[in-house]
């Protein structure tokens, strides 16, 4: 079973950018795509942004478009999620996902794996 | 944007008690791309069910799904302890993903 693990907590000023990566081990992101998914303090998931499993299309939630970046190195099974301008709203613990594939009459997705969640605190 | 509104917003209830769970979408989804988390506080979120209706592999079976079009439902058959928590239900259409707001499913 794939354990994706999520780099350590951040605190950012405002206007800042901040980078979280993503390592899968015992398993990889080859043949899978992966999303970023955040929760703010009591809130629910929201969908930020992702690669799209098969086609390696990137595709970015309306709310975050030109603000977030998502990248992955399979060499070193590492996907990375920047997200600029931060301001206090992007408080929030925020988390990578694996995308599954299942191909059969019809394409399947779904988040298969989670990773355990990075809190980044945008605060002056 | 497909919206999707989940229902109820909280659900009380007692181990063993069935507990029926509802995600309406704004416009039709795909059936093979609706999704169901479970997600505890200080956990990362855990799939499920995933194409409506099929369990995860270590989903128990009393959890099932159902659904297509605009309505789908998440049932528990009987509540377990550790089935107290917030379900989220998640779509995927024109190459974007939304989850609706989340149910939580507390200790009556």
């Amino acid at each position: 079973q794939v354990q994706l693990v999520q780099s350590g907590a951040e605190v950012k000023k405002p206007g800042s950018s901040v980078k979280v990566s993503c390592k899968a081990s015992g398993g990889t992101f080859s043949g899978f795509g992966v999303s970023w998914v955040r929760q703010a303090p009591g809130q629910g998931l929201e969908w930020m942004g992702g690669i799209i499993p098969i086609f390696g299309t990137k595709t970015y939630g309306h709310s975050f478009r030109g603000r977030v970046t998502i990248t992955t190195d399979e060499s070193s099974n590492t996907a990375h999620m920047e997200l600029s301008s931060l301001t206090s709203v992007d408080t929030a613990v925020y988390y990578c996902a694996r995308v599954a594939v299942e191909m059969a009459a019809i394409l399947t997705y779904y988040f298969d794996s989670w990773g355990q969640g990075t809190l980044v605190t945008v605060s002056s | 944007e497909v919206v999707l509104t989940q229902s109820p917003g909280t659900l009380s209830l007692s181990p063993g008690e069935r507990a029926t769970l509802s995600c309406r979408a704004s416009q039709s989804v795909s059936s093979s791309c609706f999704t169901w988390y479970q997600h505890k506080p200080g956990q990362a979120p855990r799939l499920l069910i995933y194409n409506t209706s099929s369990r995860a592999t270590d989903t128990p079976d009393r959890f099932s799904g159902s659904g297509s079009g605009t309505d789908f439902t998440l049932t528990i058959s009987r509540l377990e302890p550790e089935d107290f928590a917030v379900y989220y239900c998640q779509q995927y259409s024109s190459s974007r993903w939304t989850f609706g707001q989340g149910t939580k499913v507390e200790i009556k």
